[in-house]
């Protein structure tokens, strides 16, 4: 079945342990995403891959890190997490066509 | 500015009634644009897309939408409502900057189905 796997689905936390959300695709994607979504904000992309060693900004990368070593991985690390990173967090993949993502089933992050 | 507007932040309708959820968007060349429904503790599943072409687009689940670039809009509607349908719909435009292809989000219409 092609699918975004995401874990942990959820994880409390405590301000500065450090964290990974991992994500895997098991649909040869070129394309993948992070996005966090919050009452009020909606979804907003934190970072994004193209490609295996192509990773860059989305619009509130600030906290986090990514890595894109192989092209069906893609893990959200949270260096020092912060209580204002609680949030729900997807991840999702595309294909060359872009855009039409398949999502996880997200991860729910509480950091007190 | 990108943008996407979802102008009902919540809608009821009885089972078996029709719907259509309200989608306006705002984009300088031709949208991509999405449906994604969020069901309660569930990620977020493709509904349709219009990328190009025929302006009324059939996804999954019996919905369609209608783009209609006159009034930078992609209404969302199924005919008859199914109990099951309850959920968060989100409608997304597909913006390029750059290497990047993200989606902007509305931030979504909550729909509860009454029996």
């Amino acid at each position: 079945e092609a699918q975004v796997t995401q874990n942990p689905r959820y994880l409390i936390t405590v301000t500065g342990k450090k964290l990974t959300v991992t994500c895997s695709q098991n649909m040869n994607h070129e394309y993948m995403s992070w996005y966090r979504q919050d009452p009020g904000l909606g979804l907003r992309q934190i970072y994004y891959s193209m490609n295996v060693e192509v990773t860059d900004k989305g619009d509130v990368p600030e906290g986090y890190k990514v890595s894109r070593k192989e092209k069906r991985n893609f893990p959200l690390i949270l260096e020092s997490p912060s209580p204002n990173q609680t949030s729900l967090y997807f991840c999702a993949s595309s294909g060359t066509a872009g855009y039409g993502y398949t999502f996880g089933s997200g991860t729910r992050l509480t950091v007190v | 500015a990108q943008s996407v507007t979802q102008p009902d932040i919540h809608i009821t309708v009885s089972e078996g009634a029709s719907l259509e959820l309200r989608c306006n968007y705002s984009y300088g060349a031709t949208p991509y644009l999405f449906w994604y429904v969020q069901s309660p503790g569930q990620g977020l599943q493709l509904l349709l897309k219009y990328f190009s072409g025929d302006t009324l687009v059939q996804g999954i689940k019996g919905f369609e939408a209608e783009f209609k670039r006159s009034q930078s809009s992609f209404n969302l509607r199924k005919p008859s409502v199914h109990w099951s349908d309850a959920a968060e719909y989100f409608c997304a435009v597909g913006a390029t900057a750059g290497n990047n292809r993200k989606l902007i989000w509305g931030l979504g219409t909550s729909l509860a189905v009454n029996p």
